[in-house]
């Protein structure tokens, strides 16, 4: 069974520092993982995804993230937090698995405040 | 923006009333996806389609019921909603069972 733990319900930096927010999965198969970022009152929007592809995957507005098999870990991260990247981030695994459609587990969010 | 919308976007309704919310896409994706989205609980999957007339329970289905006749529509209906329903409804689409979801505005729901 796949999961997702995200290490810190809630990162707080200052503007222009790097950002750092934690993700580490289980699952029997090679999963595809992503990042999403959700602002207030929004929908989900896609930062990044990982499909097997290259280990380091570059996504919108700066962000990337780095796959590591050995630690199954997916962490987030950027070099300088600007105040509109303050929202919820949520680590994203799917694998195949046996079913058609009921692949995907969320990560219950980290809560990102950028202060001034 | 994925062409996904979702209806209501706010409703307010009573305990024991039937409640209809649709999510309509424009992108021809075979998998739709009902989401409830609650403080503390993240996002849980309610039901899911992986095509027409073909749907599947989630992990938080009781009370819920979904239909799909034609690609572009998947309904999530509560048949007699309870307070424990109150949430925020994400309805997410997907070209393939593993690629990446394209998420709706969301739909508030408040029952009293």
């Amino acid at each position: 069974a796949q999961s997702v733990t995200q290490l810190d319900s809630h990162v707080s930096v200052s503007e222009g520092t790097p950002v750092l927010l934690r993700c580490n999965y289980s699952s029997s198969y090679s999963p595809s993982l992503f990042w999403y970022v959700q602002h207030p009152n929004k929908g989900l929007q896609l930062l990044l995804k990982y499909t097997s592809a290259a280990t380091l995957v570059k996504g919108i507005n700066g962000f990337e993230a780095e796959f590591k098999k050995s630690e199954t870990s997916f962490h987030l991260t950027k070099p300088s937090a600007h105040m509109s990247d303050a929202a919820e981030y949520f680590c994203v695994v799917s694998d195949p698995g046996d079913n058609y459609g009921q692949n995907f587990v969320f990560g219950p969010g980290t809560r990102l405040s950028v202060l001034p | 923006d994925a062409g996904i919308t979702q209806s209501p976007r706010h409703k307010v309704t009573e305990t024991g009333t039937p409640v209809t919310l649709r999510c309509h896409q424009t992108e021809n994706h075979r998998y739709m996806y009902w989401y409830r989205q609650d403080p503390g609980h993240g996002l849980r999957l309610i039901h899911y389609s992986y095509g027409v007339k073909d749907t599947d329970k989630g992990e938080v289905s009781d009370g819920y019921s979904v239909s799909r006749s034609k690609t572009e529509d998947f309904l999530l209906t509560l048949e007699s909603a309870t307070s424990s329903q109150t949430s925020v409804y994400f309805c997410a689409i997907s070209l393939t069972s593993t690629g990446e979801l394209f998420f709706g505005e969301g739909s508030r729901l408040t029952v009293l």
